[in-house]
């Protein structure tokens, strides 16, 4: 168990609403991630954190933002969600010590926009 | 840009058959190398990886994978396959200079017929 918590794990909401998803680590890791997967895309990195306020821009960061107040919490937002990010995200953590780069995944969050 | 690519979308075989998943990626320079598997309704883990040595690498559940540094390939093998193999396979390269961001191919789905 990589000690990573992700809520929620089911949401349905409507187009134009506001959603956020909360990644929390046990950790203490500095690198956290945000990814997205969908049919036929594999996961695709929205955005990342390598440190306490430290984030940056994956490949499709458009139409979503984040926050890292703490070490713990990795904070993505939908400021107005749109049908297009109907999709699983995933919460990724990478040990600070490993060099390989492997990361470790939470249980995923469904979302659903209608 | 970096890119990961992986022949195979959908593969059906029978138990005891052998296995061989394709994964070439783009990147010129010095990479690590995953596969994460993803059983239905799981998030995902860890196979195995490739970070530096022996370019034949063994993972869990008799999983093995071949770096070919010349043909920027890191196929997955398993001489034969159960019924739990069912799943979804992915590539995934970063770079070894980077802060961990991996990016991954479009995903393989397995399935096994008993």
């Amino acid at each position: 168990d990589a000690g990573i918590t992700q809520s929620p794990r089911h949401k349905v909401t409507e187009t134009g609403t506001p959603v956020t998803l909360r990644c929390h680590q046990t950790e203490n890791h500095r690198y956290m991630y945000w990814y997205r997967q969908d049919p036929g895309h594999g996961l695709r990195l929205i955005h990342y954190s390598y440190g306490v306020k430290d984030t940056d821009k994956g490949e499709v960061s458009d139409g979503y933002s984040v926050s890292r107040s703490k070490t713990e919490d990795f904070l993505l937002t939908l400021e107005s969600a749109t049908s297009s990010q109907t999709s699983v995200y995933f919460c990724a953590i990478r040990d600070d010590r490993d060099p390989t780069g492997e990361l470790f995944f939470g249980e995923g969050s469904r979302l659903t926009v209608l | 840009a970096q890119s990961v690519s992986q022949h195979n979308h959908h593969v059906i075989l029978s138990e005891a058959a052998s296995l061989e998943l394709g994964c070439n990626y783009s990147y010129g320079g010095t990479v690590n190398l995953f596969w994460y598997v993803q059983y239905p309704g799981q998030h995902l883990q860890l196979l195995l990886k490739y970070f530096s040595g022996d370019p034949l690498v063994k993972g869990i559940k008799g999983f093995e994978a071949e770096f070919i540094k010349s043909k920027f390939s890191f196929n997955l093998r398993k001489p034969s396959v159960q019924w739990s193999d069912t799943a979804e396979y992915f590539c995934a390269v970063t770079r070894s200079s980077n802060t961990g961001k991996l990016i991954f191919g479009q995903g393989t789905t397995l399935q096994v017929k008993p």
